[in-house]
């Protein structure tokens, strides 16, 4: 059974950092892209990272370059966002979604999210 | 950069009836890659369609989708009612992954 786990997340002041993760298990990580999708408070969803299998392919959201860093492990099957300067506005349910693809194609997991809230 | 435009933004419908729920792309969508998805409250989304009329692994037969270039449909036959709930579209042809902002599905 595939499974996400995404960690990481609380409250946080404006212009700090946060690290999240997430734990993959349940099929082999290294064969697929991941994603960080995000979803503001009663709003929609926001595609905000992407990366490849084997970090070779790597995008961001325009409302996100720059302060955002996405990577993975392979060997410890995990995903990572690396957050820095956040803002308000960057206060979001954080999910980890697993493509059904190596890298463009749909999301075909996705965890239960981790909450970030950006505030002083 | 491409954006997505759902419609309607609220769509109310009883049980038993024919949803139909748009999605129109600011340019072209590479080989048709879009998907649809469903999100129920206190829930992460779930894949329904992908490659746009491709059904995923365990979605019902009474959803479908069609369209090409820009502007894609998504058609629930027969309303049940756990089909309640927001769905959205997303390209994932190129860079950013966009999603629409959302059509929610409430029963009238």
């Amino acid at each position: 059974e595939v499974q996400l786990v995404e960690s990481g997340g609380g409250l946080v002041q404006p212009g700090r950092s946060l690290r999240l993760s997430c734990a993959a298990s349940g099929f082999t990580f290294d064969d697929y892209a991941m994603h960080w999708v995000r979803q503001a408070p009663g709003k929609g969803l926001e595609w905000v990272s992407g990366i490849s299998w084997n970090s070779g392919s790597i995008g961001y959201a325009d409302s996100v370059k720059g302060r955002f860093t996405i990577s993975r492990d392979n060997a410890k099957n995990s995903l990572y966002l690396q957050m820095n300067s956040l803002r308000a506005e960057d206060t979001a349910l954080y999910y980890c979604a697993k493509e059904l693809g190596s890298y463009g194609s749909p999301f075909d997991y996705w965890g239960q999210g981790t909450l970030v809230t950006v505030s002083s | 950069e491409i954006v997505l435009t759902q419609s309607p933004g609220t769509l109310s419908l009883s049980p038993g009836e024919r949803a139909t729920l748009s999605c129109r792309a600011s340019q072209s969508v590479s080989s048709s890659y879009l998907a649809w998805y469903q999100q129920k409250p206190g829930q992460a989304p779930r894949l329904l369609i992908y490659g746009a009329s491709s059904r995923a692994t365990g979605i019902p037969d009474r959803f479908s989708g069609s369209g090409s270039g820009t502007d894609f449909t998504l058609t629930i036959s027969r309303l049940e009612p756990e089909d309640f709930a927001v769905y959205y579209c997303q390209q994932y042809g190129s860079s950013p992954r966009a999603f629409g902002q959302g059509t929610k599905l409430e029963i009238k």
